[in-house]
């Protein structure tokens, strides 16, 4: 009965590859967020998907793309992947004007 | 810009109270949440505030005073599994939307 999940919860790979996180929430929700928190722990939002519509898209390169075939799902797919693509990245979901989100455990990607 | 600023560290004596502080400054504001996190773990949603006001929950407590754009999470009664690291946020709005905006982090460590 787990609310968000994430796969893989861990990911090596080397500089330049392409890779693929993928979330789902069993929630209901209609809105899902990317978060990257950094070695210092520092958590920014990414992307947010709100009915399959991308309503927040940060300064974020555009090697980032998420994806989103259904509202209980959001992937984020990573191109050319470069050494300060290290961190671990976690996935929210919310319903829209709730205040609280529910996080998954994070999914935690070293670049080589 | 918007900033959210919190201390990056505070210690306290397991059975005491701690205080946490968060002043913000954002284009537009709705509330400002609390989340814990420990160790490896992901966020958890601890206490939202819309209004003015002291909000409890259990051993928590969360304050909030809009016109100082201030405020705080109180934990009474400290235990050991307290230890963990604890997050303002701002919910804020954002084109025809909103977002929210984390703080840095506070690193909360419990000594017996």
């Amino acid at each position: 009965d787990t609310a968000v999940s994430q796969t893989p919860k861990y990911l090596v790979t080397q500089m330049g590859n392409d890779k693929s996180i993928k979330c789902e929430q069993n929630l209901g929700h209609d809105t899902m967020y990317w978060y990257k928190q950094d070695s210092k722990k520092f958590l920014k939002i990414m992307f947010s998907y709100n009915n399959k519509e991308l309503i927040i898209n940060e300064t974020v390169p555009n090697r980032f793309s998420p994806k989103s075939p259904d509202k209980a799902h959001l992937n984020l797919h990573i191109n050319s992947l470069e050494l300060g693509d290290s961190a671990v990245y976690f996935c929210a979901s919310s319903q829209r004007l709730v205040n609280e989100q529910f996080f998954g455990p994070g999914t935690r990607l070293t670049v080589l | 810009g918007q900033s959210l600023e919190q201390p990056s560290e505070v210690t306290a004596v397991e059975g005491a109270i701690v205080q946490i502080n968060c002043t913000y400054q954002t284009s537009g504001f709705y509330g400002l949440s609390w989340y814990q996190q420990h160790d490896g773990g992901a966020p958890t949603f601890l206490s939202y505030n819309g209004l003015d006001g002291l909000e409890e929950t259990g051993r928590f407590s969360s304050f909030l005073s809009r016109s100082d754009s201030y405020g705080y999470l109180l934990l009474q009664e400290l235990q050991m599994k307290d230890s963990a690291s604890y997050f303002c946020a701002v919910r804020a709005p954002m084109n025809r939307d909103d977002k929210i905006i984390f703080g840095k982090g506070t690193r909360l460590h419990i000594l017996p």
